[in-house]
């Protein structure tokens, strides 16, 4: 079965600095793996998807997180981060060998942009 | 565009009361999912309906119904509201396999 962890539920950076969040999945099958930030009391928005096509994914925002099969990891990053940057974000992968809607979400991890 | 609409936005029910969240989508899409967010478990899926007429459980379905009543729309019903199922719902939407994930705006509920 698929599963997903994120390392650390509180990331804390200096506006500027680079921003690394981390995520491991286990899945049987080639995997779709998501990040989506979520904005105090607001859904989801998706940031990023990989969906097999390049292991190095650009989303929204100038996150990019990177697909290492041989550790794994699909970890998100920005190289300078923002205030508007702090939110929770959550890395998810589809449970099963497509993505059909049924993720798995990891438990979330809250970044702190401090000034 | 509306995209993924979700009622109501804010709830707050006594335990024992019974209750329904709508969700309704806009986008022609097959298939919708209800999932539950709490804090520190990331979001769990409840039930889905691959399309309409459909509906299946998800990791977390025990206290919940749920009805496709349409192509559009899919309720989560809620029997008899339990302390436990207070949580912040989401519902989602995707045309097809492969497709992107639209998520609504959620629903806080709160069971006193």
């Amino acid at each position: 079965a698929q599963s997903v962890t994120q390392l650390g539920s509180h990331v804390s950076v200096s506006e500027g600095a680079l921003v690394l969040l981390r995520c491991n999945y286990s899945s049987s099958v080639p995997p779709y793996l998501f990040w989506y930030v979520q904005y105090p009391n607001q859904g989801l928005q998706l940031l990023l998807k990989y969906t097999s096509a390049a292991t190095l994914v650009k989303g929204i925002n100038g996150f990019e997180a990177e697909f290492k099969k041989s550790e794994t990891s699909f970890h998100l990053t920005k190289p300078s981060a923002h205030m508007s940057d702090a939110a929770e974000y959550f890395c998810a992968v589809s449970d099963g060998s497509s993505n059909t809607g049924k993720l798995i979400f990891g438990q979330g991890t809250t970044l702190q942009v401090k000034p | 565009n509306a995209g993924v609409t979700q009622t109501p936005k804010f709830q707050v029910l006594k335990t024992g009361q019974s209750m329904t969240l709508q969700c309704a989508q806009d986008m022609n899409h097959n298939s919708m999912y209800w999932y539950r967010q709490d804090p520190g478990m990331g979001l769990r899926l409840i039930y889905y309906s691959a399309s309409e007429g459909t509906t299946d459980k998800g990791e977390v379905p025990n206290g919940y119904n749920v009805s496709r009543l349409n192509k559009r729309e899919f309720s989560l019903r809620l029997e008899s509201a339990a302390p436990s199922q207070t949580s912040v719902y989401f519902c989602a939407s995707i045309q097809r396999s492969g497709n992107t994930i639209y998520f609504g705006e959620g629903s806080w509920l709160t069971v006193v």
